[in-house]
């Protein structure tokens, strides 16, 4: 299968904490996508980081890249309780169409 | 605008039934797909169109059938369910790739909680 990996499962952090969720793969990439999904609702779409970059920000995420290691890592910094959510990761494999949804990882923030 | 909108928001219907969900998006985009996504699970790619036509099924049965009339819409027949079809169906639309077909950020709807009795 070319499902990306997840882990931890479920994560339960405080408010204002930081929380980091990894996800590894199996082949070559052109990028790597992280989604979260509120409530069994629609995915928003959180970042994008292609295979020739190994760090981004956006805002209080970030997310690392390790083609060596086939892994990615998202940080969330200072969490909220607006942050509890399911995040995924999504896999844009080298010569697919496609993206491939890691199992997902569930992030509870308690206030 | 960046939504992608999905009508209805919730589905019952009877595994006789015939029923159509329904997505738009008007972001200019001309790739689009279809997931289904059971409780505590990823989504499952079903169908994606690009430039309107069929670029990949992944084997899904012939009960659900896909249609993109235009670029900014995507509907997908229901016939004949069954109560494992039960799911939320997800729509989602990106810009297309590049001609090694790179799929870049997709925006999704909010979903379609279908449930089949």
């Amino acid at each position: 299968s070319q499902q990306g990996e997840e882990d931890p499962q479920a994560l339960s952090i405080q408010e204002g904490e930081n929380a980091t969720m990894n996800c590894s793969y199996k082949t070559s990439i052109n990028n790597l996508q992280w989604y979260r999904q509120n409530s069994g609702r629609g995915l928003v779409h959180l970042i994008l980081i292609r295979s020739n970059e190994r760090e981004k920000h956006s805002g209080r995420l970030r997310v690392t890249l390790d083609t060596s290691k086939k892994s990615s890592s998202l940080l969330i910094t200072a969490s909220r309780a607006a942050d509890t959510a399911s995040y995924f990761c999504a896999i844009s494999y080298t010569g697919g169409f496609k993206t491939i949804f890691g199992a997902g990882t569930r992030l509870f923030v308690k206030a | 605008d960046t939504e992608v909108t999905q009508t209805p928001k919730h589905l019952v219907m009877g595994m006789t039934n015939k029923k159509s969900l329904k997505c738009e998006q008007h972001m200019g985009h001309r790739a689009m797909y279809w997931y289904k996504q059971k409780a505590k699970k990823p989504p499952e790619l079903m169908f994606v169109y690009s430039y309107e036509k069929l670029s990949i099924n992944e084997s899904v049965p012939s009960r659900f059938s896909p249609e993109c009339p235009n670029s900014s819409l995507l509907n997908l027949h229901l016939h004949a369910l069954q109560p494992e079809d039960s799911a939320l169906y997800l729509c989602a639309s990106s810009p297309w790739g590049d001609r090694r077909g790179t799929s870049y950020e997709q925006y999704f709807g909010p979903g379609t909680r279908l449930t089949v009795t």
